[in-house]
């Protein structure tokens, strides 16, 4: 029940496409879901962070759909770049007020932009 | 302001050494947690200090411990080192009020064990 499943593994997308990672949970009392983008050799960067209260948050080119009923949420990259290329990971928490920010993430999913 | 800075970044340890790792967090975070990220088993959440006092701890042996300081810095520190505890070792800190979700990373440290 604390698992985060994450897929693709692994996605290639042309440059200007859309890349889509999605992201399933089974924990209803999860109540903060980030994304993290990771470089070779880097710790992840926070890219983008929903909670259950809202569909759907939009930052630049980047997007988190959220579906509470389905227990899903996504990650949208608009426009992709080669410089987007890079490891990204879906993340869930149970915050319990701000009692804890234990994170559990996705399996990650490994992202090629081809110029 | 500075990042979360973590120290050593690199490290070879021979089995059964122990090891101690260092993090610095973001100035004004009082909570940092500690995570392993190994190819086979990921992003794995360690433990969580806020205030000096361990608040959350994962599913990991005893020989893996932590410590918080009053300036907010942590160690986490593993005894009787094995193969299998070859893996990047994450720090991360976040803020109070609405921002206290918002964890973020430092480099990590690479320990390798021989």
């Amino acid at each position: 029940q604390q698992q985060v499943k994450q897929s693709p593994q692994s996605l290639i997308v042309q440059k200007g496409g859309i890349s889509i990672i999605n992201c399933a949970y089974e924990n209803t009392a999860f109540d903060y879901f980030p994304w993290y983008q990771q470089f070779p050799g880097k710790g992840p960067a926070l890219l983008i962070a929903i909670r259950p209260d809202v569909s759907e948050k939009k930052e630049g080119r980047f997007t988190i759909s959220f579906n509470k009923s389905a227990k899903q949420f996504s990650l949208h990259i608009m426009d992709s770049q080669p410089g987007d290329s890079a490891t990204y990971f879906c993340a869930a928490s149970i915050s319990l007020g701000g009692a804890t920010n234990k994170l559990i993430f996705g399996t990650g999913t490994l992202l090629a932009v081809q110029p | 302001k500075a990042g979360v800075t973590q120290t050593p970044r690199y490290l070879i340890k021979t089995r059964g050494q122990q090891v101690t790792l260092s993090c610095s967090p973001i100035s004004g975070h009082r909570s940092v947690s500690w995570y392993q990220q190994t190819p086979g088993q990921g992003l794995q959440f360690l433990f969580e200090y806020f205030s000096e006092t361990q608040r959350n701890k994962g599913n990991f042996p005893g020989r893996f411990s932590g410590r918080q300081f009053s300036n907010s810095r942590s160690e986490m520190n593993v005894s009787t080192l094995e193969l299998g505890d070859s893996a990047l070792y994450l720090c991360a800190s976040s803020g109070e009020g609405r921002a206290y979700n918002e964890q973020f990373f430092g480099p990590g440290t690479r320990l390798t064990v021989l």
